[in-house]
């Protein structure tokens, strides 16, 4: 059962450069997220979504694009990435009664 | 920000001992639910527990919920070395996504 699959791993960017991050989920769960962690700030969420075709904003979604073709897949996208972007990215999602399953974190470093 | 918190932001204790993480959030929810993150690792469930539960237990694990005061602990009893992680709560409203706390780091010295 492989669960959410996050690519790549890590990733060292050069600012002003495009980037997606994948993320797939097999568990067929309506709900996904993308959140970013920071040392002392927690995860704050980016963008999310409820349902295939769906997306919406969360606390930090400047700088970030997110789509949701279907169930599965949720990629994240930024446009031209900048030092402050440097984060570890987890992409989740949540089964029927609440409760989120998560991807093992994309470490990204944009110099 | 709507992000709750977690208090202390670090806890060391010996093994055997029991280690307590206090969480506060800032609106009402449907659940609350506790996390764990090994270092470098995604986060994992532990337990939720709902708006009209007051504790709940799984194994080792104690949740504590008091509405009135929108705060929760979570319980480890008898710590082991592995229970080394970060600690997070995470408040849901209706279907608004998990707000989290920035959680607690918790180092058990075997």
């Amino acid at each position: 059962i492989a669960g959410i699959t996050q690519a790549p791993t890590s990733q060292i960017l050069a600012a002003g450069r495009r980037m997606t991050l994948r993320c797939t989920q097999d568990m067929r769960h309506n709900a996904m997220y993308w959140y970013r962690q920071d040392l002392g700030l927690g995860l704050r969420l980016i963008h999310y979504s409820n349902t295939a075709g769906t997306t919406g904003k969360g606390e930090v979604p400047d700088g970030y694009s997110v789509s949701r073709a279907n169930t599965d897949d949720f990629p994240l996208t930024l446009a031209s990435a900048v030092p402050s972007q440097t984060s570890v990215y987890f992409c989740a999602s949540s089964d029927p009664g609440g409760l989120s399953f998560f991807g093992q974190g994309t470490r990204l470093t944009v110099v | 920000s709507q992000q709750g918190e977690e208090d202390p932001q670090a806890l060391s204790i010996q093994e055997g001992e029991n280690a307590t993480m206090n969480c506060s959030y800032k609106t009402s929810i449907n659940n609350l639910q506790w996390y764990r993150q090994n270092s470098g690792r995604g986060l994992v469930h532990l337990i939720l527990i709902r708006s009209n539960e007051r504790e709940k237990h799984s194994g080792r694990l104690r949740v504590t919920l008091d509405t009135s005061k929108k705060s929760s602990s979570l319980l480890i009893t008898a710590s082991r070395a592995a229970d080394t992680a970060s600690y997070f709560c995470a408040s849901a409203a209706g279907n608004t996504p998990l707000v989290f706390g920035k959680g607690t780091r918790l180092s058990v010295i075997a």
